[in-house]
């Protein structure tokens, strides 16, 4: 069984607020390691997906980087909003492709 | 381009009774995959079809079934529900080796 963690599990931060958020995965068999966002009452949409180690990529005010060789992705969000409140999972793919181990997610809330 | 389309969104079945869910990939997505949330759960995996062949099956009991069609269509099935099967099923299809994109879930209710 793939242990893939996240944490923390919820976080609540004012507004204006910088913050950033861990996922670990096995270092082993590893193909790519995916970021979701899941808003409520919406389905989950792909942020980055990331195969090298040592990886960095950017959209807007989110990043993430990678280190596979010690079985780690940091999500980071600068200067957070409230849209930015959703629940942000991180996913392992192993190298026999096509199927993804999800954690269980962190739950961002940004307050006004 | 359309998304990815569930149906039904929701619906309620009793126990014993069985379900089919189906899911329209994106245009040109030949990978559909599966995914059950239960509440405390994370997104587990069911199964993943590609060209109509399934390729990989997450750890789920035989109750838990699946076809693709030659249009990449999918249907799952879940035979002789039982309550613990109340969940968000999610559909996801993607060309090969990329991203997910998700459907907006059927919500199963078992009473």
């Amino acid at each position: 069984i793939l242990n893939v963690e996240q944490s923390p599990q919820s976080l609540h931060v004012q507004e204006g607020d910088s913050t950033n958020f861990t996922c670990s995965f096995p270092s082993s068999n590893f193909y790519a390691l995916h970021w979701y966002r899941w808003e409520t009452a919406k389905s989950p949409e792909a942020l980055f997906v990331m195969t090298l180690n040592g990886d960095e990529k950017k959209k807007g005010r989110i990043s993430a980087t990678l280190n596979t060789k010690e079985g780690y992705s940091y999500l980071y969000i600068k200067g957070s909003q409230p849209e930015d409140s959703a629940t942000y999972l991180c996913a392992f793919e192993n190298n026999a492709g096509n199927m993804l181990t999800f954690g269980g997610g962190t739950r961002l809330m940004v307050k006004p | 381009k359309a998304g990815v389309t569930q149906t039904p969104r929701y619906l309620i079945k009793t126990r014993g009774q069985q379900v089919t869910l189906s899911c329209s990939p994106i245009s040109g997505h030949r990978s559909v995959s599966w995914y059950q949330q239960t509440p405390g759960q994370g997104l587990q995996f069911l199964f993943e079809y590609f060209s109509e062949t399934q390729r990989n099956k997450g750890n789920f009991p035989g109750r838990f079934s699946g076809r693709q069609f030659s249009n990449s269509r999918s249907e799952m099935n879940v035979s002789t529900l039982e309550l613990g099967d109340s969940a968000l099923y999610l559909c996801a299809s993607s060309i090969e080796g990329g991203e997910l994109f998700f459907g907006e879930g059927s919500r199963l209710t078992v009473l």
